[in-house]
């Protein structure tokens, strides 16, 4: 079985400073891990991806993760956030084998930027 | 380019009654997922179709039914309608099934409101 677990629900930050999203998974298999973003009233949309290649993955709009077996951790950082970051994403775990692609999907962070 | 496109972007519905969703997944992509996300939650995985049969199969109520079409589109079918079938309703595309698949590309999702 798998899970992913996003430590925090709600993030402050002000804009021209780091983003930090936790992202914690358990999966049996070594799995796919993305991590997606929601904006308000608007469909998924993919940040980035592991696939089990580098470990750090470098994603759309200057976002990028780590990937750390030895932690289960999947971590989201931008050097600087902008007011257009603010949105809810998902850190999201696939697991590899023949399980198809039911995406679990972790609680969510709802990232806010003060100006 | 060309995305996952989902109709009707809004429905209001009373309950008892029922309700058609459509997908229309990237072109050539010949399979296709549902996904719910009630009000502040994350999104829940109901059902999957690869080459027009099911594929796999989540927390999709019995009330539920969907299918894919032969041009890979795909309808999701609510009947009986409950307070708490409302929930933004997504649909996925990617090309192939299982580990090996690309990667989902999400629509922007279909909002259904029961009264």
């Amino acid at each position: 079985a798998q899970s992913v677990t996003q430590l925090d629900s709600h993030v402050s930050v002000s804009e021209g400073t780091p983003v930090l999203l936790r992202c914690n998974y358990s999966s049996s298999y070594s799995p796919s891990l993305f991590w997606y973003v929601q904006h308000p009233n608007k469909g998924l949309q993919l940040l980035l991806k592991y696939t089990s290649a580098a470990t750090l993955v470098k994603g759309i709009n200057g976002f990028e993760a780590e990937f750390k077996k030895s932690e289960t951790s999947f971590h989201l950082t931008k050097p600087s956030a902008h007011m257009s970051d603010a949105a809810e994403y998902f850190c999201v775990v696939n697991p590899a084998g023949d399980a198809g692609n039911m995406l679990t999907f972790g609680g969510g962070t709802r990232l806010m930027v003060k100006p | 380019a060309a995305g996952v496109i989902q109709s009707p972007r809004h429905l209001i519905k009373e309950k008892r009654e029922t309700a058609t969703l459509k997908c229309y997944p990237i072109p050539r992509h010949d399979t296709v997922y549902w996904y719910q996300q009630g009000p502040g939650q994350d999104p829940q995985f109901l059902i999957s179709f690869y080459e027009k049969m099911q594929s796999d199969k989540g927390s999709i109520p019995d009330r539920f039914s969907a299918q894919q079409f032969s041009d890979y589109h795909s309808e999701l079918n609510m009947s009986s309608l409950e307070l708490g079938d409302s929930a933004l309703y997504f649909c996925a595309s990617s090309l192939g099934a299982g580990a090996g698949a690309n990667v989902l590309t999400f629509g922007a999702g279909s909002r259904l409101t029961v009264l």
